[in-house]
């Protein structure tokens, strides 16, 4: 089965300037995640989809950062306006359904520098 | 709020010894613990899972406890092999709020298994 994919694998930017990031998970999954993981750091979650609706999105710096699912299947994450501390891997992962015990799968990840 | 502490430092150790990792957290109840391993430009990959009523888990060499009185996770690699040399990360989730979980992940250890 193909895994989850996410484009760009690269972006470079100046601060201030808009990213997006798209995501298209596995097949049948319900559930997505956004995830930042700062160099040296563990993933962080940002937000969490189950469907097209949002179940949490406590971490995510809302004045900067926004997201939605469309049709509850693909996912676009934006940053507008960039600053230099949201240069990191932005990861997406998804799950079969939203149980208490589901692994998840990531992408690759888009690597963000914002200069 | 919660903590997750995972050794920063890489640990060493030669092929077919037996690596031990470790999983600290505190001001949390996670209803399981994973574990993952991510390779450099990767994103992680799920290995294990173990629930919080349970004390060991196995899966071929890898091996990881759970003990909620210490809030501490071990996961052993037996036989290590070079192959095996990644980061590991550990990631605690729940407890189940709702109609969702929450996700948090250590910063992970670097595992090198010199041949």
């Amino acid at each position: 089965e193909a895994g989850v994919a996410q484009s760009p694998r690269y972006k470079i930017i100046e601060k201030r300037q808009s990213v997006a990031f798209w995501c298209n998970p596995i097949s049948g999954h319900a559930t997505l995640y956004w995830y930042q993981q700062i160099l040296g750091q563990g993933p962080k979650l940002l937000i969490q989809f189950q469907n097209n609706g949002v179940v949490d999105d406590s971490q995510l710096p809302k004045d900067r950062f926004s997201a939605e699912r469309l049709k509850g299947v693909d996912s676009t994450l934006k940053i507008q306006p960039a600053k230099l501390e949201d240069s990191a891997v932005y990861l997406c992962a998804s799950s079969l359904v939203r149980g208490a015990y589901n692994e998840q799968f990531f992408g690759p990840g888009t690597r963000l520098t914002v200069l | 709020s919660q903590k997750i502490e995972q050794n920063s430092e890489a640990l060493n150790i030669q092929e077919g010894k037996t690596a031990t990792l470790t999983c600290n957290y505190t001001n949390y109840s996670p209803a399981y613990l994973q574990w993952y391993r991510q390779d450099p430009g990767r994103g992680p990959v799920f290995l294990l899972l173990i629930r919080e009523n349970e004390k060991e888990k196995r899966k071929e060499r890898l091996k990881v406890t759970f003990d909620t009185t210490l809030k501490q996770s071990l996961f052993h690699i037996t036989a290590s092999q070079p192959a095996d040399s990644a980061t590991y990360l550990c990631a605690l989730g729940g407890p189940q709020i709702y109609n969702f979980n929450k996700f948090y992940f250590g910063s992970g250890t670097k595992l090198n298994v010199k041949p």
